[in-house]
């Protein structure tokens, strides 16, 4: 089946520095999401993308939708201790169950203050 | 608000044994989700219910698992017998809309099988 390709795994840095995590895979995808999960909670969306080549926003955050369709990046600048998460990657394509989102593995993040 | 609310938080039980996860979706939303996350592993989705219609269950492991939404409203996910592969954390999720991706997850049922 589809697989979605996160990396790092893990990251450590400290606050104020900024930090970028990617997505890729080897089957298109229609839309991409990025997901985060704090500690006890469900992940809840932070950024979604719908277009090759779309750059989106939303505060510290940046993504963009690779334009060959098969990848994602986020970008978080200045990051502060509340940053602390898993961040997750999700691929949706339409066509088949609009719900079944296919997740990458994670990328958990540690903020030193 | 209310967000999307799921029951028990913890659960853990023995190899064999039978258990039953709930899920409340958040009101209005007729789409309800189940996914799974096992340990260090990706979010693996389960299955989506329209109303109380399966729309898609291609992700259920294998049929010791049953899921229900009688009525379109709240859901349940009953493991029976578990197995210790079985342990991980189920997530219920909630959406308006289909064609978007655009999820509201509960908070998870952290199931551990002994």
């Amino acid at each position: 089946g589809q697989q979605l390709n996160q990396s790092p795994q893990s990251m450590f840095i400290q606050e104020g520095e900024d930090v970028s995590m990617n997505c890729t895979s080897s089957s298109i995808f229609n839309t991409w999401l990025w997901y985060k999960q704090d500690p006890g909670e469900g992940p809840v969306l932070l950024i979604a993308l719908y277009k090759a080549g779309e750059l989106t926003s939303n505060g510290r955050l940046t993504a963009q939708f690779g334009i060959t369709r098969k990848d994602s990046f986020l970008n978080i600048s200045a990051s502060i201790p509340s940053d602390v998460g898993i961040y997750f990657c999700a691929g949706l394509n339409y066509g088949g169950s609009q719900g079944n989102l296919i997740f990458g593995k994670g990328t958990k993040l540690s903020v030193k203050p | 608000e209310a967000g999307v609310t799921q029951f028990p938080s913890h659960s853990v039980i023995e190899k064999g044994q039978t258990v039953t996860l709930r899920c409340d979706p958040i009101s209005g939303h007729d789409n309800l989700y189940w996914y799974r996350r096992v340990m260090g592993k990706e979010i693996k989705f389960l299955l989506h219910f329209v109303k109380e219609s399966k729309q898609d269950e291609s992700g259920m492991p294998n049929n010791r698992f049953l899921a229900e939404r009688t009525g379109g409203t709240y859901s349940t996910l009953k493991v029976q017998p578990a197995e210790l592969e079985d342990s991980g954390v189920y997530f219920c999720a909630s959406s308006r809309t289909t064609n978007t991706g655009e999820l509201f997850f509960g908070e998870g049922s952290r199931l551990t099988v002994l």
